[in-house]
């Protein structure tokens, strides 16, 4: 398996703009995990779905950011509009959800607001 | 809220040296802990894990040493070479589905 794979790999936009981030999670596990990482906050959890329906979106941070997961091989995050505050790197994780609670994390995504 | 979190943000060792990073955690709910490595341009990669039924868990060249008195998780790696250069996390997690909940990370750095 080629692990979990997001796109894109890094992002460049300016403030205003809609960005969307994509995940393909692993194959055959059933939760899926969006993570922000900064230097002052570390690893944040936004929002994770288990079996594509959301089950805690407390941490995403406003109503700027939305995530979506239509099927089981796919998840979006989107923030619209985009501001200097939200760069950072998004990382998407997933897991089968079992008696280990592993989870995989991609390559992530650098985003930069300018 | 609860959350998990680490003792020192930078840790410097001789190369071949043991190393040890410390986290504690203040959910006595979760009963499921993780390390994770992540090196410089890359996402977390799974080193061990360990359930709240155990006190420890060896792995190859590295131990998780579970203390649920007080609280704590350490992370031990023996005869460190420089390709352990990374920021090491610690995480937790309530179990099933939940997400998992990271420390702000130790980063070390390994001396020739």
């Amino acid at each position: 398996d080629a692990g979990v794979i997001q796109s894109p790999r890094h992002e460049v936009t300016e403030m205003g703009q809609e960005v969307t981030l994509r995940c393909k999670p692993i194959s055959g596990h059933n939760s899926l995990f969006w993570y922000r990482q900064t230097m002052m906050r570390g690893l944040e959890l936004l929002i994770y779905f288990n079996n594509n329906v959301p089950i805690d979106d407390s941490g995403m941070p406003e109503d700027r950011f939305s995530a979506k997961m239509p099927n089981a091989s796919f998840s979006t995050l989107k923030i619209q509009p985009s501001e200097p505050r939200d760069s950072a790197v998004y990382f998407c994780a997933s897991s089968f959800t079992g008696e280990n609670t592993e989870a995989f994390f991609g390559q992530g995504t650098r985003l930069t607001v300018v | 809220g609860e959350s998990v979190g680490l003792h020192l943000p930078t840790l410097s060792v001789q190369e071949g040296d043991n190393s040890i990073i410390n986290c504690a955690y203040s959910n006595s709910a979760s009963d499921y802990f993780i390390w994770y490595k992540q090196e410089s341009g890359k996402g977390p990669q799974f080193i061990i894990d360990i359930r709240s039924n155990m006190d420890k868990r060896q792995g190859q060249r590295v131990t998780v040493l579970l203390n649920k008195t007080v609280k704590h998780l350490s992370l031990q790696i023996a005869a460190t070479q420089p390709g352990d250069s990374a920021v090491y996390f610690c995480a937790d997690s309530g179990g099933g589905a939940d997400g998992l909940t990271f420390g702000k990370g130790t980063h070390l750095i390994i001396q020739p």
